[in-house]
């Protein structure tokens, strides 16, 4: 089944150490896309890319740093400087081209730190 | 900057009846791309429908289907015979599109309504 799997998807982790959230695609995406999710609020842009070893930040990107080695993959890092870790993740795909722009969704990664 | 509104924070329906669900937004853009998403309980994202702002037809899928009014920016979805399973958070995005059509990046998500479906 074609998809995108995000792993793990609940994540626990001390103040002050970094985290890696796992986001893979094997739909043939071209753009890859993280989110955050707080409660009460829509989802915000923290980082996308296009193609591989590109990538831009988005709405809220400090304190975040992504990489894009493979088309496949997409991994999030929380570093401790972002001061309010705690949320749920949510990262995307899609095609980059005037085919289609529809943004599929994983399904996401809970982070709580403590 | 684009701008998502959500006025309703909360709506419920019973079942089998018709609910409407309410989105405005803000952009000088003319060409872009609007969305419904549904996020049930399990918190997985899913795309209801979608509209192509250049296209005066609004958009149905099944049982949803949207009222856009692009002078008004407008863009409400109403859901017909409403079921159990429709009980979610309902999310209305934005995308502005490329000059060569496709996305020009993220979306721009409203802050969502939570829809409860009574039996």
């Amino acid at each position: 089944d074609g998809g995108i799997t995000q792993s793990p998807k609940y994540l626990f982790r001390k103040e002050g150490q970094n985290v890696t959230l796992s986001c893979e695609q094997n739909l043939n995406h071209d753009a890859m896309y993280w989110y955050r999710q707080d409660p009460g609020q829509g989802l915000r842009l923290i980082y996308y890319s296009q193609i591989v070893n590109d990538f831009q930040k988005g709405d809220i990107a400090e304190g975040y740093s992504v990489s894009r080695e493979k088309k496949e993959s997409f991994p999030l890092t929380v570093t401790s400087a972002q001061k309010n870790p705690t949320a749920f993740y949510l990262c995307a795909s899609s095609m980059w081209d005037s085919s289609s722009y529809e943004q599929y969704f994983g399904p996401g990664t809970r982070l709580t730190v403590t | 900057a684009q701008t998502v509104t959500q006025s309703q924070p909360e709506m419920s329906v019973q079942e089998a009846e018709t609910v409407t669900l309410s989105c405005t937004y803000d952009t000088s853009e003319n060409n872009y791309y609007l969305f419904w998403y549904k996020q049930p309980p399990s918190r997985q994202m899913i795309l209801v429908i979608r509209q192509e702002a250049y296209k005066q037809q609004n958009a149905t899928e099944n049982r949803f289907s949207v009222n856009f009014q692009k002078a008004a920016k407008s863009f409400s979805l109403k859901i017909s015979d409403s079921q159990l399973g429709d009980t979610a958070m309902y999310f209305c995005a934005f995308m502005t599109a490329s000059n060569y059509g496709g996305s020009q990046g993220n979306l721009i998500f409203g802050k969502g309504t939570k829809l409860s479906v009574k039996p």
